[in-house]
């Protein structure tokens, strides 16, 4: 069905508390990507994911980690949220250098 | 410093009207583009992607790439109402060593009005 599905939608966490962002897709792509926006800074790379246990730094990777242990399935952690850690969080995959497909995102907002 | 830069930051044109992005790379490493588009709520989705020098034409949709100067454009004919979104370029590098990291730039955010 070539989807991205991304949970949750939208999360409020306190300051210093962990979060899981969740990732999947139906493509059996084997590369994988986590982009954070901010208004006037566009997408911005975490890290991506080649396949299981094959992951390598963004641009901005300072403050999260991923897992991968599954091709279809990729998560985003924050172990200890901070403030400036608020943003809309993008998963998204490809085959190869092709086209990325995105999820719907999910909101985060840490207090 | 942003390695793919965006012009204009925003945009209106009426509806029936041109649209035109504008995009400029600073590194030569870059050599495949893409245009995307995201409409407000949702993720962005893939417009077209450019890697040869010249026009491309998808519909209403041009994309134009000069390599030499890292220039790429997208131009938007007879615009309608549902094109009113956030448009973003991005770039991918040319060696398959340097990794699949697509950059992309601020985007434009672009108004058609009814």
């Amino acid at each position: 069905d070539m989807k991205v599905t991304q949970m949750p939608r939208y999360l409020i966490k306190r300051m210093g508390e962990n979060v899981l962002l969740e990732c999947g897709q139906d493509m059996s792509h084997e590369t994988m990507y986590w982009y954070r926006q901010d208004p006037g800074l566009g997408l911005q790379l975490i890290y991506i994911s080649y396949d299981v246990d094959s992951n390598s730094e963004g641009d901005i990777p300072k403050g999260y980690r991923v897992s991968r242990k599954k091709r279809e399935h990729f998560s985003l952690i924050l172990d200890s949220a901070k403030t400036n850690q608020t943003s809309v969080y993008f998963c998204a995959s490809s085959s190869g250098q092709n086209t990325l497909y995105f999820g719907a995102g999910t909101r985060l907002s840490v207090l | 410093q942003q390695k793919v830069q965006q012009s204009p930051e925003s945009l209106s044109v009426p509806e029936g009207g041109m649209a035109s992005f504008n995009c400029t790379s600073s590194d030569r490493n870059f050599q495949y583009f893409w245009w995307y588009r995201q409409h407000s709520g949702e993720g962005p989705k893939a417009l077209m992607s450019i890697f040869s020098d010249g026009d491309k034409k998808e519909g209403r949709f041009t994309a134009h790439l000069n390599k030499a100067s890292l220039h790429v454009s997208l131009h938007i004919r007879d615009s309608q109402p549902s094109d009113s979104a956030l448009y973003f370029c991005a770039a991918r590098v040319l060696s398959r060593n340097m990794g699949y990291k697509l950059t992309f730039g601020t985007g434009t955010s672009l108004l058609v009005d009814p």
